[in-house]
């Protein structure tokens, strides 16, 4: 069964902490994405890698970077949390090609909290 | 840029009652199109999406959408909902495999 796992569910950070969330995915694929979801704006896209070490920008990429050391696994990273960074975090993995590829897969979510 | 709009921010409707959640997306060109629901405190799941052939698309829990290419439409459906089907309903548009573009969300309020 295909499986995009966040490391944490809830997590409570203080501002200006540097705040790591980590995504692993199980299936294999070469594309993953962090996005931000929040209400009445949906989900938009925070930045997203198509293979090791690669990563784009997506359309709120300010104040967040990325990881992609391995393929399975993608961070994102705070580098200073502000509150206005409170929010849920949704990873979502999906595999390359016409078809395929354009079928995302999400994790459960990190709801962050900054204080 | 793709955009995807859903209207409505909310819809309530009774248990056992006819459901249509609206969906529009900006550009005629081909695209794949998805519906993904979210239950409280869980991620997204893919409904159904569409990527060719037949317009009327079948997904999971009864539900179904239909393509409509001339109204850039793809609206979702289902004829008898239930309690729950109380979730948020998310269409998604993408013109390439690495870019999903989603709408802002439709609350399903399914009461007795």
């Amino acid at each position: 069964d295909v499986k995009v796992t966040q490391s944490s569910r809830y997590l409570v950070k203080r501002t200006g902490e540097k705040v790591f969330l980590e995504c692993v995915q199980d299936m294999d694929h070469e594309n993953m994405f962090w996005y931000r979801q929040d209400p009445g704006l949906g989900l938009r896209l925070i930045y997203f890698s198509y293979d090791v070490k690669m990563k784009e920008k997506g359309d709120i990429p300010e104040g967040y970077s990325v990881s992609r050391e391995k393929k399975e696994r993608f961070s994102l990273i705070l580098e200073s949390a502000s509150t206005n960074q409170t929010s849920m975090y949704l990873c979502a993995s999906s595999a390359s090609g016409t078809t395929e590829g354009a079928e995302a897969f999400f994790g459960q979510g990190t709801r962050l909290t900054v204080v | 840029a793709q955009s995807v709009t859903q209207l409505d921010s909310q819809v309530p409707v009774f248990e056992e009652a006819p459901v249509e959640l609206r969906c529009n997306y900006s550009s005629s060109v081909s695209v794949y199109l998805f519906w993904y629901v979210q239950y409280p405190n869980q991620g997204l799941q893919l409904l159904l999406k569409y990527l060719s052939g037949s317009t009327l698309v079948k997904g999971i829990n009864g539900f179904e959408a239909e393509f409509n290419k001339s109204q850039t439409s793809f609206h979702l459906r289902k004829p008898s909902v239930h309690i729950s089907d109380t979730a948020e309903y998310f269409c998604a548009v993408s013109d390439r495999p690495r870019k999903l573009v989603f709408g802002t969300g439709t609350r399903l309020l399914v009461s007795p």
